[in-house]
């Protein structure tokens, strides 16, 4: 199965600011997913990040908070804009096909 | 919404078997149920899917009712390093879903020694 490189690992940023996350897979992936994980909280679905188009996003999430790019079937990047400390959280990148789907090890984001 | 429904929280004594059940009852016909695990401060990590015919890896067996609206996963000699948030999923089928994994609260099991 594929394997997922997710980078920072960890960030604690100034309330305003933005942070790119960037995910790679080490083969080429059909499809890419963003989750947000609170503490203690199951994963809630961002978006998905389709290669060439603009991603798809789930209720309650918006282009302009989260922008995503994926330019190839390798790569994508989530950036968090004019953060907030609600949005501190772990942000999670998953790549995979139909026959199921490989996590990276998250990016533990703190806004102060 | 999830659609699946998984106890809170077990506990197993380490070399026992664990089995961890999951209620999917609304599942559709070509709705696959997944399993993944995931330990404290880690990414989730696969385990086990299925359709309708039990499955085996080296890792876990998962048990699915002939009618599919559950199934138990299965870790046949749990060892300290099994306790984690254990989450039963249905995959969605659909392209128009993109084929999205449905995520529920999950099981936090623990293992004692």
């Amino acid at each position: 199965s594929a394997v997922i490189s997710q980078k920072p690992s960890r960030d604690i940023c100034q309330r305003g600011t933005s942070l790119t996350i960037q995910c790679q897979v080490d083969s080429q992936v059909t499809m890419m997913f963003w989750y947000r994980q609170q503490p203690g909280q199951s994963l809630t679905l961002i978006a998905t990040a389709n290669q060439g188009s603009e991603a798809t996003y789930e209720s309650g999430f918006v282009i302009d908070k989260f922008p995503i790019s994926r330019p190839n079937l390798t790569f994508s990047t989530l950036t968090v804009s004019n953060m907030s400390p609600e949005d501190s959280s772990i942000y999670l990148c998953s790549g995979g096909g139909t026959g199921g789907y490989t996590f990276g090890s998250g990016t533990r984001l703190t806004v102060v | 919404d999830a659609k699946t429904t998984q106890p809170t929280s077990m506990d197993c004594a380490e070399g026992r078997a664990a089995n961890l059940p999951c209620n999917h009852s609304t599942i559709s016909g070509n709705e696959y149920v997944y399993w993944y695990r995931q330990i404290h401060s880690q990414g989730p990590q696969y385990i086990i899917h299925g359709l309708k015919n039990n499955e085996t890896n080296e890792m876990a067996s998962l048990i699915i009712t002939e009618d599919r609206k559950s199934s138990t996963l299965i870790l046949p000699h749990a060892t300290l390093r099994d306790t984690a948030v254990y989450y039963c999923i249905v995959r969605v089928s659909s392209m128009d879903s993109n084929y999205q994994l449905i995520w529920g609260a999950g099981t936090k099991l623990i293992i004692k020694p």
